[in-house]
């Protein structure tokens, strides 16, 4: 599996916008990337997902490089319930999806 | 709708003790099913997956095992804890393009 690289940790204001980046500079072309999150003593939860275009839904905006090579996930307004650690993952079959999970990035949102 | 149940919530157990850890899936059938566990202050591990009824695949070699004796149900077992299995347990569903987990079960080998 293609890898991904975040970096550790992040912060941001409440109530302004979060870009979170993900380098993928090896994904493939039937690479779908996945951006999951995990609150504190909670299962991680889905967040949005994309191939090729930019996705928009009620969690998240998620924007891929023309290349592929990068993604960004953005929060348009930081919420504290926001603070939680965010996974890029690479997801190539449908049907089968073992998720790797790699370190993430830790989001913390400052009242 | 869909829900995913895990229990105990909490476990602490001595070294050598055995371990059930048991995940029930409501709402959809045919699931596929997966366990991930998370040390402290660490990424989530895959541990065992499965596609069906007594069909488990072993992601990591370790003294845990995995049983799926019927097709929402799927059991994390252990006949001998070692302090290296404490953790935060996580049983997962996936449907199309998501997966969807559990509430986690916290287990401290003391």
């Amino acid at each position: 599996d293609a890898k991904t690289t975040q970096p550790n940790s992040m912060e941001s204001n409440e109530e302004e916008p979060v870009h979170l980046p993900c380098n993928h500079s090896t994904i493939s072309g039937t690479d779908y990337i996945h951006w999951y999150r995990q609150l504190p003593s909670q299962g991680p939860e889905y967040v949005i997902h994309g191939l090729t275009s930019n996705v928009n839904n009620r969690m998240a905006s998620l924007a891929i490089a023309e290349d592929r090579k990068s993604s960004t996930l953005i929060l348009h307004r930081a919420t504290l319930r926001d603070a939680a650690v965010y996974y890029c993952i690479l997801l190539t079959n449908f049907g089968n999806e073992k998720l790797t999970f790699g370190t993430g990035t830790r989001l913390t949102i400052i009242p | 709708s869909q829900t995913i149940h895990q229990w105990p919530a909490t476990l602490v157990q001595p070294v050598g003790s055995p371990l059930s850890l048991e995940c029930t899936v409501e709402g959809t059938s045919n699931p596929n099913l997966y366990w991930y566990r998370q040390a402290a202050g660490r990424g989530l591990q895959l541990l065992f997956y499965s596609v069906g009824i007594g069909q488990i695949s072993s992601e990591v070699p370790q003294n845990l095992s995995a049983s799926r004796p019927q097709d929402r149900q799927f059991i994390l077992s252990s006949k001998k804890l070692l302090l290296s299995d404490s953790g935060f347990y996580l049983c997962a569903w996936s449907r199309n393009d998501q997966q969807y987990f559990g509430p986690g079960t916290r287990l401290t080998v003391t």
